[in-house]
């Protein structure tokens, strides 16, 4: 079943920061972070793995809840450069296939 | 290095037509993936292999669409009797390992079914 992230949307101006979620009904054993710039291919974020700790990447971290079955990414201080679709993929034990969520569609203004 | 190369990178086709995409993964990544992502929609699994072997094709959305790999490299995926809504971007992406790493995805085949 396809993870649930939230928000769809969301505007920010330049400097603002923002948080997308990721829920899922199954058991996570890991979830992964992409980003997608509009005609481009997805982009590699972090993987997160339970029992990890949060990760980060620049201004850019997440965090995994395993007993929620939640992951939620940070972007703090946001950029131009940050404008883009977000996915969570989500993966259980032993099972190589990632399961997206709809994506959350990021835009930055300056 | 190269990264993921799939080809054509646009295939327009008609109704009931075959249609071949392909997909070359980085070499030495022994997992690679097709994923179809439609119109404004996020990216839904079709197909993982290991190698040569497909443990999940689970994805697969029905008997039109087969996907194969040679030789541990390029993987081809075939849909016959393409349909309307076979339109969209289909994605490979390879990873250096099965164990929960990095997956590396290429630009994509944007196919359109008239």
């Amino acid at each position: 079943q396809q993870p649930v992230q939230s928000p769809q949307a969301v505007i920010l101006r330049e400097g603002e920061d923002a948080v997308i979620n990721c829920s899922s009904s199954k058991a996570l054993y890991s979830v992964h972070w992409y980003r997608q710039k509009h005609g481009e291919a997805p982009v590699f974020l972090m993987i997160l793995l339970k029992g990890g700790e949060q990760k980060g990447h620049e201004k850019i971290s997440a965090s995994f809840n395993e007993k929620k079955q939640q992951s939620s990414l940070y972007l703090t201080a946001s950029q131009l450069s940050y404008s883009g679709t977000y996915f969570c993929g989500t993966g259980g034990f032993g099972n190589e296939k990632l399961t997206f969520g709809t994506g959350t569609r990021l835009t930055i203004i300056p | 290095g190269a990264g993921v190369s799939q080809s054509p990178s646009n295939k327009v086709t008609e109704k009931g037509k075959d249609v071949e995409l392909r997909c070359d993964p980085i070499s030495g990544h022994t997992a690679l993936y097709w994923y179809r992502q439609s119109l404004g929609q996020g990216l839904e699994f079709l197909i993982y292999f290991q190698g040569n072997s497909a443990p999940d094709k689970s994805g697969l959305p029905s008997d039109r669409f087969s996907a194969e790999r040679t030789g541990g490299s390029v993987s081809t995926l075939t849909i016959q009797r393409t349909q309307q809504e076979d339109s969209a971007v289909y994605l490979c992406a390879s990873s250096p390992w099965r164990s929960y790493n990095e997956q590396f995805f290429g630009p994509g085949t944007r196919l359109t079914v008239l």
